[in-house]
């Protein structure tokens, strides 16, 4: 069964900061996705990135930096230099290959990130 | 473009009453339809999805149902809540392609009392 971990219940870091946030999953599948989400205090859930299971290539966006590493399972989120506005509570999510056409995401528990000005 | 509307915003129901929380999406067709749960402190948890008109998959069962009467249409119901009912609702919809990204909605605060 798929099972996604995010141990980091609460981070609070002082602006111009960097933080990592850490994400562990497990699967038996050789095909999947993982994702990251944040959840503002809005509570809408916004996309940041998708990244599949063969492509082990670091990204980066602006101040967010994702290292995904299959050997250890892990899948991590780097802000560098945090702004205030990064203030949310983030989500790793994985998704396995779905044969009934369903996208079906497995959400860890989240991290929430508080950036003190 | 796409958007997805749910509402209302906030609820606040008595133990017992009925419930029914409804999601519309524009702008696409065809699309895989979702509801999660976020209970307090804890992660997301899917209650039910859906990949057209009449399909509902149920991944826990529980006192909720769900319905698709129309494409871009996705209802959240009970006949009776209960105090375990209470959480943030939060509807999404994705293209029908495999491990596409989901586009959730705002969410729906529900309080039992």
């Amino acid at each position: 069964a798929q099972k996604v971990t995010q141990a980091q219940t609460e981070i609070s870091v002082v602006e111009k900061e960097d933080v990592t946030l850490d994400c562990v999953y497990e699967t038996r599948d050789t095909t999947y996705y993982l994702f990251w989400y944040k959840q503002p205090p809005s509570g809408e859930l916004v996309f940041l990135i998708r990244r599949n299971s063969f492509d082990e290539q670091n990204e980066i966006s602006g101040r967010y930096s994702w290292n995904f590493q299959k050997s250890t399972s892990s899948f991590n989120f780097t802000i560098t230099a945090s702004q205030v506005v990064d203030s949310a509570v983030y989500f790793c999510a994985l998704s396995e290959f779905e044969k009934t056409g369903a996208n079906n995401l497995f959400f860890g528990t989240g991290t929430r990130l508080t950036v003190i000005p | 473009s796409q958007t997805i509307h749910q509402w209302p915003a906030t609820l606040v129901q008595p133990v017992g009453s009925p419930l029914s929380l409804e999601c519309t999406v524009e702008g696409t067709s065809n699309p895989n339809l979702y509801w999660y749960r976020q209970a307090a402190g804890r992660g997301l948890q899917l209650l039910f999805y859906s990949v057209g008109i009449g399909q509902i998959s149920s991944e826990v069962p529980q006192n909720l149902s769900a319905s698709r009467p129309q494409d871009r249409q996705f209802i959240l119901s009970s006949k009776k809540l209960l105090l375990s009912d209470s959480g943030f609702y939060l509807c999404a919809w994705s293209r029908q392609t495999y491990n596409e990204k989901l586009f959730f909605g705002s969410g729906t605060q529900l309080s039992v009392l």
